[in-house]
C-alpha cells in the first residue's frame, strides 16, 4: 500500500536527551515537511524538503534537526536544546510544493 | 482507526459561485475539528470547531459542526480566485498520550475568473 508512515506512534524523552522521530513514504514524492502541533493551535512549520539532501527551516526550526539522505526518509532530531518538546509531530509529503500533502498518523512526544 | 473522509476531491467554479466543502470522521474520544487552507508550504488555520451547531464565521468563509451525524461543512460565498487553495480538515481525539490529529485527503478547490 503506498502511503506516509511515522514511527514510533508514543515517544518518552528524558531531559536532556536527544530523540529522533522517523518519518518514511512510498508515495514518490519530492516534498517532505515535519510540523508541530500544541492542543488547540494550527500547525507549526518545524523543516521542510523539497528535494534529496536539501531542506530549510520552517517557522519554528531552533531544537530540531533534520536530514534528507533518501528521498523516501526525512527524520526529524528533537535535540535537548527544544526546551518544551511536548506536542504532537506530523509529517507530511507532496509531490510538488503546491500539490496536496498527505499527512502520516503523527507522533506523540511526552518529556518524562 | 481513525478516520476522515472529505469530499469532494476537486471543485472547479467561476468567481462568484457559493461552494460547500464537506468533511466527515469516525474517530475515537472526539476533541475538535480544524480546517485549513493549504496554498504554499504550511496550511494556515481556519476554524477550530468543538461544539454541535454553532457556527463560525470568517468573512465570507463559515463553517458548522455535526457531532450527532459526524460530519462538518465548509462554506465559501461569493468566491474570488485567491480562494483557490487545497482545503484540509483533521480531527483532533485524546487519549491517554494526549491529542493526536487525523487529517482527511483535502479537497482541491479551483476558482475561474
Amino acid at each position: 500500500d503506498g502511503g506516509i508512515t511515522q514511527s514510533p506512534k508514543y515517544l518518552f524523552r528524558k531531559e536532556g536527551q536527544n530523540v529522533t522521530l522517523s518519518c518514511e513514504q512510498n508515495l514518490n514524492h519530492d516534498a517532505m515537511y515535519w510540523y508541530r502541533q500544541d492542543p488547540g493551535q494550527g500547525l507549526r512549520l518545524i523543516y521542510y524538503s523539497q528535494i534529496v539532501n536539501d531542506f530549510q527551516k520552517g517557522d519554528i526550526a531552533e531544537g530540531y534537526s533534520v536530514s534528507r539522505e533518501k528521498k523516501e526518509s526525512f527524520p526529524l532530531t528533537v535535540t535537548s536544546a527544544q526546551k518544551n518538546p511536548t506536542a504532537f509531530y506530523l509529517c507530511a509529503s507532496s509531490s510538488t510544493e503546491r500539490e496536496t500533502q498527505y499527512f502520516g498518523p503523527g507522533t506523540r512526544l511526552l518529556v518524562l | 482507526e481513525d478516520k476522515v473522509v472529505q469530499s469532494p476531491l476537486s471543485l472547479v467554479v467561476h468567481e462568484g459561485d457559493t461552494v460547500t466543502l464537506n468533511c466527515s470522521y469516525e474517530v475515537t474520544n472526539f476533541r475538535s475539528l480544524l480546517w485549513y487552507k493549504q496554498e504554499k508550504k504550511a496550511p494556515t488555520f481556519l476554524f477550530m470547531l468543538t461544539s454541535s451547531g454553532i457556527e463560525k464565521k470568517s468573512g465570507r468563509l463559515s463553517s458548522i459542526l455535526d457531532k450527532k451525524e459526524l460530519f462538518s461543512i465548509l462554506n465559501i460565498t461569493a468566491t474570488q480566485t485567491g480562494d483557490s487553495a487545497i482545503y484540509l480538515c483533521a480531527v483532533e481525539a485524546r487519549n491517554n498520550a494526549g491529542n493526536m490529529l487525523t487529517f482527511g485527503g483535502g479537497t482541491r478547490l479551483m476558482v475561474k475568473p
